[in-house]
């Protein structure tokens, strides 16, 4: 089956303590991209890989970090977690950047206390 | 980057009225707009795309309109039923920025 899976779906943390959300598709898809939706302002992108070892800021990197060393791949770090980084994060992959639909994981709840 | 501006933030509807939802974007070169429905703690989904080469694609009771010139689509849903209330989010093609989604809510 064509997925996007996400892991954990739930995270509770505290401040500081270093967390990766991982993501992972199977569907050979070259561009994937990270949300984070908030109450209000829709799903603002954090950061996003057009393929392999390419990847460039979104909207609102701050505090986050990424990686793709595999096509499938694409983790989501977050190096010193802080309270404003609780959120419902979302995963996506698309087979091209534009024109084509984008596949979205289950989903990450993430709250930091 | 693309700017899409979406409206109304909420909108509530009687069973069987029709809801519009309507977006704006300001990237002239944009030609793909997809339209994702997500229900309650669901992941969002495509329910509906057009290409700017269409004005107007139906598929049962969505449909969207795009107008180039003016820089807007709509979706439009028909006939609304309790199991439409979701939040729907606009995209415009050239970085899948979405808009900050619509929160319908089909009354019985």
């Amino acid at each position: 089956e064509a997925q996007v899976t996400q892991n954990p779906r739930y995270l509770i943390t505290v401040t500081g303590k270093k967390l990766t959300v991982t993501c992972s598709q199977n569907m050979n898809h070259e561009y994937m991209s990270w949300y984070r939706q908030d109450p209000g302002l829709g799903l603002r992108q954090i950061y996003y890989s057009m393929n392999v070892e390419v990847t460039d800021k979104g909207d609102v990197p701050e505090g986050y970090k990424v990686s793709r060393k595999e096509k499938r791949n694409f983790p989501l770090i977050l190096e010193s977690p802080s309270p404003n980084q609780t959120s419902l994060y979302f995963c996506a992959s698309s087979l091209q950047r534009v024109h084509t639909e984008a596949f979205f994981g289950q989903g990450t709840r993430l709250t930091v206390v | 980057g693309e700017n899409v501006e979406q409206h109304p933030s909420t909108l509530s509807v009687q069973e069987g009225d029709s809801a519009v939802i309507k977006c704006t974007y300001s990237d002239s070169a944009s030609n793909y707009f997809p339209w994702y429905k997500q229900e309650l703690g669901k992941r969002p989904q495509l329910i509906i795309d057009i290409r700017s080469n269409v004005g107007e694609k139906k598929d049962q009771r969505i449909a969207v309109t795009l107008n180039k010139t003016a820089k807007h689509f709509s979706l439009h849903i028909t006939e609304t039923q309790p199991e439409d209330s979701a939040v729907y989010f606009c995209a415009a093609s050239n970085d899948m920025r979405f808009g900050a989604g619509t929160r319908l809510t089909v009354k019985p």
